[in-house]
C-alpha cells in the first residue's frame, strides 16, 4: 500500500481480555517498528523486526505482550489479559534497511486501545 | 543510556512569526543521529528534519531548520513563517544507527498557532 496501515483504529476493551493489533507496512520495507504513545509521554519503543525476525524485543512491558511478522510483512502485536495500564496508542512503523535510511521510520495512524 | 528531554510541554506563536522548539539529549556514542518529527492531530507521525551528527553544518527543510550544539547535546528545531497547519505535537528522537533504527523519543512539545 501507500502507507503504513494499522487496524482496528480504535479498541476497546474489557479488564482480562485479549487483544490483537495489526500493521501492514510499506511494501518492501524490510524493518519494521512498535511502538508505545501513552497520554503525556513520548513514545515508547516495545519491538523492532527486520524480515520476520526480532532482533530488538527489549521494549515489551511484560510477558503479557508479543508480536510477530510473517512473510516480511504484516505483523500483529497481541496483548493478553489486558490492563488498564494497557490503554494507550499504538504505533506501528516501517522503514527500508536501516543503513539506507538511517532514523526515517514511516509511521501509521495508530491504533487507539482503551481497557475499561 | 540514551535520552531525550523536551522541557517545554507547549509552545505557542503566532501566525507568520519564528518559534523555536528545544531539545536536548544525552549519549556516549561520538556517531548518531538526531530528527524532529511532526505528529498532528490525526496522529500520523511526519518526519520533519534529520541531521546527521558529523555534520556540522545544521540541516534545513524550507522553513524549518535546526540549531545543533554537539557539544553541549543540544538540538532545537526553529519554525519560520509560521503556518496554521504547522499546529501539531513535534517529538524530538536520537538514534544511533546501527543495525536498527531504534528511535528514542523526547516527550513532544504541542505547537498551537494563533492566527
Amino acid at each position: 500500500g501507500a502507507g503504513v496501515s494499522q487496524s482496528p483504529s480504535n479498541k476497546v476493551t474489557e479488564k482480562g481480555k485479549d487483544v490483537e493489533l495489526r500493521c501492514d507496512p510499506i511494501s518492501g520495507h524490510t524493518a519494521l517498528y512498535w511502538y508505545r504513545q501513552s497520554l503525556g509521554q513520548g513514545l515508547e519503543f516495545l519491538i523492532y523486526f527486520q524480515g520476520n525476525s526480532a532482533p530488538d524485543k527489549s521494549g515489551l512491558p511484560s510477558d503479557r505482550f508479543s508480536a510477530e511478522r510473517t512473510g516480511g510483512s504484516v505483523s500483529t502485536l497481541t496483548i493478553q489479559r489486558t490492563q488498564q495500564e494497557d490503554s494507550a496508542v499504538y504505533l506501528c512503523a516501517s522503514s527500508l534497511t536501516p543503513r539506507d535510511q538511517p532514523g526515517e521510520l514511516f509511521f501509521g495512524e495508530g491504533s487507539r486501545l482503551t481497557v475499561l | 543510556a540514551q535520552t531525550v528531554t523536551q522541557s517545554q510541554p507547549e509552545m505557542s506563536v503566532q501566525e507568520a512569526e519564528t518559534v523555536t522548539l528545544s531539545c536536548t539529549y544525552d549519549t556516549s556514542e561520538s556517531d548518531y543521529y538526531l530528527f524532529w518529527y511532526k505528529q498532528p492531530p490525526s496522529r500520523q507521525m511526519i518526519l520533519v528534519i534529520r541531521q546527521e551528527a558529523y555534520k556540522q553544518q545544521n540541516a534545513t527543510e524550507n522553513r524549518f531548520s535546526v540549531n545543533f550544539q554537539k557539544a553541549a547535546k543540544s538540538f532545537s528545531l526553529k519554525i519560520s513563517d509560521s503556518q496554521l497547519g504547522d499546529a501539531a505535537m513535534y517529538f524530538c528522537a536520537y538514534s544511533y544507527g546501527g543495525a536498527t533504527n531504534k528511535l528514542i523519543f523526547g516527550t513532544g512539545t504541542l505547537l498551537a498557532v494563533q492566527p
